[in-house]
């Protein structure tokens, strides 16, 4: 199975601050089609995780233009630039490229 | 609006099987796989399998094979997991979510497996 491996597990944040990141696969997520599908989540404190970032860089209808994707083959970046107050909870990247899909461990974004 | 609606939190005993399901509205139910995921508490997101209510096909995580079965409903639109021979370890929270973008969610299942 890939193994996704998110850094840093835990994040502390003023609001306004930028931060980042960053999923490391443990195999290439560049699907013979040529589509990446590297996913990024957002799961706030008692809720379901939502989709914010698609395919890498795909911004979800809905989601604001401060939360950016980045990458290819194995690493992957979010950055959120300028963090707000709805934004803390916790992070997963996930893949579909290869079967079965996997999520990383996750990275929680607190308020320092 | 594209909405899932999951059935409510069980409590069930060890050695039993549970179904939950999985309500889905405002899209067509038989054009997107249907995916499930468990988050046992404080833990992350591990992916069950999926299934393409619109012929039925289905594909699973190995780890979950001979412990979950899905199937879909397209009368009611609804999409249905069964877990069996419950354990412990199958104590989570259990999520149904549209496409293998998890483009939306259901709120999750609570189930608690206790004598």
């Amino acid at each position: 199975d890939v193994v996704l491996t998110q850094t840093p597990p835990t994040l502390s944040a003023t609001i306004g601050q930028s931060v980042s990141i960053s999923c490391r696969s443990s195999q290439s997520l560049l699907h013979s089609n040529g589509n990446t599908y590297l996913h990024w989540l957002l799961q706030r404190p008692g809720q379901s995780p939502q989709l914010l970032i698609y395919s890498v860089s795909r911004l979800e209808s809905g989601v604001p233009n401060r939360f950016s994707g980045s990458g290819s083959g194995t690493d992957f970046t979010l950055k959120i630039s300028g963090v707000e107050a709805e934004d803390l909870g916790v992070y997963y990247c996930v893949q579909g490229t290869h079967a079965p899909w996997t999520f990383g461990g996750g990275t929680k974004l607190e308020l320092k | 609006q594209v909405q899932l609606q999951q059935s409510g939190a069980e409590l069930v005993k060890p050695g039993s099987s549970v179904k939950i399901s999985c309500k889905a509205s405002g899209y067509t139910f038989t054009s997107y796989d249907m995916h499930w995921i468990k988050q046992q508490p404080g833990n992350g997101l591990e992916w069950i399998g999926w299934i393409y209510p619109g012929n039925g096909n289905t594909k699973y995580n190995q780890k979950f094979n001979g412990k979950a079965t899905l199937t879909a409903d397209k009368s009611s639109s609804t999409a249905y997991m069964q877990l069996s021979s419950l354990t412990s370890e199958d104590s989570a929270v259990y999520f149904c979510a549209r496409s293998g973008y998890f483009d939306f969610w259901g709120p999750g299942t609570m189930v608690t497996v206790s004598s």
